[in-house]
């Protein structure tokens, strides 16, 4: 079955970096858009950004633009989230999702990495 | 910057029929698909409806969703309400830019 299993998470002081990753299984990686979406702490979903499927269209939010960087490699079938001069408001869970539809509708989604920034 | 607004929460009793919509700030919600997905707490949001009123295999029958043009509108409606219904609801639509939006949630109580 279709699985995503996030890693990277933890605790970073303000103005650090973290790398996210996601572990595709079960389809064809190679063949789909991916996407992250994060969570703060008991707020709502806010898409973070996407990649096509040969990782030549790339789209950010504007809250992460400049500050995260998308890529995978698709040998194996990973994804990955490069997160720079972070700030408290980034803290969140991350998830990586699936994108269909070109990108636009994310199913399935992992089960998230948390993400804590502060001092 | 589109924008998706639905209400905070909604209550309603089990066997009953709840809607939740989700209106869109500008333009015309019916030129772009919504998507609507179900979070359970402490879980991963799973799709319940896709591409407007598209139902994945596994959703239940009692989910359905519409488009109203008038009213720049999308709903989600869960008619013979369950307990296990009970989670929060978000639709999904994307900007000009291809850039994903997702309204604020709805947390469905049902009592």
């Amino acid at each position: 079955q279709v699985q995503l299993v996030e890693s990277g998470g933890g605790l970073v002081k303000p103005g650090g970096s973290l790398r996210l990753s996601c572990a595709a299984s079960g389809f064809t990686f190679s063949d789909y858009y991916m996407s992250w979406i994060r969570q703060a702490p008991g707020k709502g979903l806010e898409w973070v950004s996407y990649i096509s499927s040969s990782g030549s269209t790339i789209y950010y939010a504007d809250s992460v633009k400049g500050r995260f960087t998308i890529s995978r490699d698709n040998a194996k079938n990973s994804l990955y989230l490069q997160m720079n001069s972070l700030r408290a408001e980034d803290t969140a869970v991350y998830y990586c999702a699936r994108g269909l539809l070109f990108g636009r509708r994310f199913d399935p989604w992992g089960q998230g990495t948390l993400v804590t920034v502060s001092s | 910057n589109f924008m998706l607004t639905q209400p905070h929460s909604v209550s309603e009793s089990p066997g009953k029929t709840v809607t939740i919509s989700c209106t869109g700030s500008s333009g015309s919600i019916a030129s772009n698909y919504v998507q609507w997905y179900q979070q359970r707490p402490g879980s991963a949001p799973t799709t319940v409806i896709y591409e407007d009123n598209q139902r994945p295999s596994g959703v239940p029958d009692r989910f359905s969703g519409s488009i109203d043009s008038s009213s720049n509108s999308a709903s989600l409606t869960i008619s013979g309400l369950k307990t296990e219904d009970e989670a929060d609801y978000y639709c999904q639509s994307y900007d000009s830019s291809n850039q994903g939006v997702f309204g604020g949630g709805t947390k469905l109580t049902v009592l």
